[in-house]
């Protein structure tokens, strides 16, 4: 079965600051990972994905995430923290058999709060 | 706007009674997901459809919840005889079938039962 963890439940930065939210991921073939972002009393946003190919994946407002197959993790990063990134961040596994095939679910972790400080 | 919708956006419901749930995808989007999240969580995925076909279904839809998407376009997610556990943000997404990878997600229902 597919799992993601989370570590930490808030991460807190300075504005300006690089900031790295981590994540850890459990599968039993390939990974599809994805990161999205959360505002209060809005939906999921889509922030990036990692397929396959280049380990590293740059994505929308400035994010990147490095995926590392030997770490099973999948850390989102930002060379310098804005304070409306401030929100809750929610990594993703889709778990892709060897064969191509397998469940289209996507598994969540429980999630990061953000604060960036000004 | 042309993103994922949900009607309603809250529903307070008292113990017992049913409620249904809209969701409209993104128009050129045929897999349709339905997720629940409660408070302090991510999102628990329920069910999936590919047009009309249901093709996969969490053990977490009990046999209170059905959903359905007709005509391969919008769903509905009911839940019937509702208990106070049901209490959660249910949320829709929807994905392309050819490198629809990621899933974009509605604003979600809020259920409260009271």
């Amino acid at each position: 079965a597919q799992s993601v963890a989370q570590p930490e439940d808030q991460v807190n930065v300075a504005e300006g600051n690089p900031l790295t939210v981590k994540c850890t991921y459990s599968v039993s073939g390939n990974p599809y990972l994805f990161w999205y972002v959360q505002y209060p009393n809005r939906g999921l946003q889509f922030l990036l994905k990692y397929i396959t190919g280049d380990n590293l994946v740059k994505g929308s407002y400035g994010f990147e995430a490095e995926f590392n197959k030997s770490q099973t993790s999948f850390h989102l990063k930002k060379p310098s923290a804005l304070v409306s990134d401030s929100a809750l961040y929610f990594c993703a596994v889709r778990d892709i058999a060897h064969s191509g095939a397998g469940s289209y679910q996507l598994t969540f972790g429980k999630g990061t709060k953000l604060s960036v400080i000004p | 706007d042309t993103g994922v919708s949900q009607d309603p956006r809250h529903k307070i419901t008292k113990r017992g009674q049913n409620v249904t749930f809209r969701c409209d995808p993104i128009s050129e989007h045929n897999r349709l997901y339905w997720y629940r999240q409660t408070l302090g969580q991510g999102p628990e995925f329920l069910t999936y459809f590919q047009n009309e076909a249901q093709l996969e279904k969490s053990r977490l839809l009990s046999d209170r919840f059905s959903a359905e998407r007709p005509k391969g376009s919008f769903s509905t997610l009911e839940i019937q005889r509702t208990e106070q556990g049901d209490s959660a943000m249910y949320l829709c997404a929807s994905s392309l079938k050819t490198g629809g990878y990621e899933q974009y997600f509605g604003p979600g229902t809020r259920l409260t039962v009271t």
